[in-house]
């Protein structure tokens, strides 16, 4: 079975940092590209960044570029997020998410954690 | 940039009713384009890929089509489990979700 186990959120002032973890398990990760999709609260989808196989095909969405740094260790199942200069409007429920191929090209979203909440505020 | 805007934003609707959710992109995306299905509280759930194509494990009542600027989503008959917010997503130079809509029981 499939699972995606976020962790890393919580209450952050803005300007500061946070890192996001997202621990796979279930099917073979370094077989698959994997990508953060953010939600604010009673909002839509939004993603954020995307990352290939073996790290070597990185996106960005634009309100994040130059923030925001994605990675991954394959030894470890695990992808992580690491955000800075946080923003108010960085508040969201942060989604890890599986993808159905192994690049960032025309991405389909199969499989998604539950989340972890990140609160930006003073 | 491209901009996907579905239609309607919500609808009510009844157990047993044929829905019809529509993406429109602002230009054409070929047929790189996804659905997802969300509860309160959950996480997305993909149903639809490359326009048409089935989610392995998803009802057969659910159906994707469409190519260019037009897709559709329809639930040829809408079950009590079905009352969530969809969204379309498609690829042209980063992957963009449509505002949502929301089915509701009417």
């Amino acid at each position: 079975e499939v699972q995606l186990v976020e962790s890393g959120g919580g209450l952050v002032q803005p300007g500061r940092s946070l890192r996001l973890s997202c621990a796979a398990s279930g099917f073979t990760f370094d077989d698959y590209a994997m990508h953060w999709v953010r939600q604010a609260p009673g909002k839509g989808l939004e993603w954020v960044s995307g990352i290939s196989w073996n790290s070597g095909s990185i996106g960005y969405a634009d309100s994040v570029k130059g923030r925001f740094t994605i990675s991954r260790d394959n030894a470890k199942n695990s992808l992580y997020l690491q955000m800075n200069s946080l923003r108010a409007e960085d508040t969201a429920l942060y989604y890890c998410a599986k993808d159905k191929g192994d690049s960032i090209a025309a991405p389909d979203f199969d499989y998604w954690g539950q989340g972890t909440l990140v609160t930006v505020s003073s | 940039a491209i901009q996907l805007t579905q239609s309607p934003s919500s609808l009510s609707a009844s157990v047993g009713d044929r829905v019809t959710i529509t993406c429109r992109a602002s230009q054409g995306i070929s047929s790189a384009l996804a659905w997802y299905q969300q509860k309160p509280g959950k996480a997305p759930k993909l149903l639809i890929y490359d326009a048409s194509s089935l989610e392995s494990g998803v009802p057969s009542r659910f159906s994707g089509s469409g190519s260019g600027t037009d897709f559709t989503l329809t639930i040829s008959s809408l079950q009590p489990e079905d009352f969530a917010t969809y969204y379309c997503q498609q690829f042209n130079s980063y992957p963009l979700f449509g505002g949502g809509t929301k089915v509701e029981i009417k």
